[in-house]
């Protein structure tokens, strides 16, 4: 079945660079998202890439995407303080409205 | 920036009572969501509905749950004789096109005792 999988927990030091990854299950996957919650807070939508890209770039985010290896990876330069919460990778496909999300990343920028 | 408003922002019920949970998608979006957080687990999607009918449910959507648009705005999960572990967190999405860009609320936290 469909299935979403990350890391439970990163840490980096503010200005380096994070990587988040993901992998997914399902070939017939045709957007796959990343989404920002931080404490106490709703999910935020960050970016979205299309399954026939390999690469989306917005600002400190690259998304890059393997669809051979079914892997997600979410980079974000020059880390911030304020970019610490939990980074969720999801998925939806074709023949769904819906999302089916990972466990989440809990991203920590130490000072 | 438009945004999904979710109310109320907490909600606690006793056991066997029936909530509703409200929330206002963007106004031209079309299709609307919820999924649930239970504490510590992954975020679950529950329901998504378009063209006043549900277009898709999950294995927890059974009878307990409904979900209506009462008017052009408004989007509601209503949550007959609630459970102990109904306790999750709710949230509401709502998306221009189908499977695409769902923009999520803040949630409400439901509370059984």
């Amino acid at each position: 079945g469909e299935d979403v999988e990350q890391s439970l927990f990163l840490s980096v030091r503010e200005g380096d660079s994070s990587v988040i990854n993901c992998t997914y299950t399902d070939s017939s996957s045709t957007y796959l998202y990343w989404y920002k919650q931080e404490p106490g807070a709703g999910l935020q939508l960050l970016t979205y890439i299309f399954s026939n890209m390999d690469m989306k770039q917005d600002q400190r985010l690259t998304v890059l995407l393997n669809k051979k290896d079914k892997h997600l990876s979410l980079r974000i330069a020059d880390t911030q303080t304020g970019d610490s919460a939990i980074y969720f990778c999801a998925e939806s496909m074709d023949s769904s409205y819906k999302l089916i999300f990972g466990s989440g990343t809990r991203l920590l920028v130490r000072p | 920036e438009p945004e999904v408003t979710q109310t109320p922002s907490h909600q606690v019920t006793q056991m066997g009572q029936e909530v509703i949970l409200r929330c206002v998608p963007i106004s031209n979006h079309l299709y609307f969501y919820w999924y649930r957080q239970i504490l510590g687990q992954k975020v679950e999607f529950l329901v998504s509905f378009y063209n006043n009918e549900i277009s898709e449910k999950s294995e927890i959507f059974d009878d307990q749950f409904s979900v209506e648009r009462p008017d052009g705005s408004n989007f509601t999960l209503k949550i007959r004789s609630t459970k102990l572990e109904d306790s999750a967190m709710y949230f509401c999405a709502s998306s221009g096109t189908g499977g695409t860009e769902a923009f999520f609320g803040q949630g409400t936290r439901l509370t059984v005792v």
